[in-house]
């Protein structure tokens, strides 16, 4: 059972374009939600995160955005830049019973120069 | 420069043999996981250790066994026991065990059964 989905495995923009990248989770006891970056042949780095108590979390071109009554939450590039072209993974993890996070499939995002 | 060291890269492995991959932290960490990552799948945890000296299951456990004994080092062996080795594993720390600790990666070693 995949508490966290991320249904497109793959995406497409063209340089300078805004880049959607979207997750759902079936768990309403998620309450934290990270965003990871990774390149080829390297581990995930840390992108963005944001709490239940927030709906948005803004850094330079990425923001998260949260749906809690749609159990949805999406990351936004803008502007998208060829550097931007990796595998992005959502994670979630609540506070309630033992710490850890649920990992989605990921979505490989290519960044058309 | 603070990070996570995985070794080896590639490993390779007989049938019915064990193996250890390994995994050192220079970030003070107290908190460390495994992780496998198979095509087209998200990562799932093994292992997890929220301080020296213990450690506690994942998910996805049998076949494979770890030991915390000093906090910078966290290797996973994988076992004969484990029917399906081939992966992607990563491993990863964070500064305690708590919640909104976002968790810091090795660049991961891919096992393969020869």
């Amino acid at each position: 059972d995949q508490q966290v989905k991320q249904n497109s495995p793959s995406l497409s923009v063209q340089e300078g374009r805004i880049s959607i990248l979207n997750c759902d989770y079936t768990n309403s006891m998620f309450d934290y939600f990270l965003w990871y970056k990774k390149y080829p042949a390297e581990g995930p780095t840390f992108l963005i995160s944001i709490s239940s108590i927030k709906d948005k979390n803004e850094d330079g071109r990425f923001t998260v955005f949260l749906n809690k009554s749609a159990k949805h939450l999406s990351l936004h590039i803008v502007p998208s830049q060829p550097g931007d072209s990796a595998v992005y993974f959502c994670a979630a993890s609540t506070t309630s019973g033992t710490y850890k996070y649920i990992f989605g499939t990921g979505t490989r995002l290519k960044v058309l120069a | 420069d603070g990070g996570i060291t995985q070794s080896p890269k590639y490993l390779f492995r007989k049938e019915g043999q064990n193996v250890t991959l390994s995994c050192e932290q220079n970030l003070n960490h107290d908190a460390m996981y495994w992780y496998r990552q198979d095509p087209g799948q998200g990562l799932r945890l093994i292992y997890y250790s929220q301080i020296v000296n213990d450690f506690q299951k994942g998910d996805i456990a049998e076949g494979y066994s770890v030991s915390r004994e000093k906090k910078e080092s966290f290797p996973l062996t994988v076992t004969s026991a484990q029917k399906n080795p081939t992966a992607f594993y990563l491993c990863a720390s964070s500064l305690t065990g708590g919640w909104g600790q976002p968790q810091h990666f090795g660049d991961g070693t891919r096992l393969s059964i020869l």
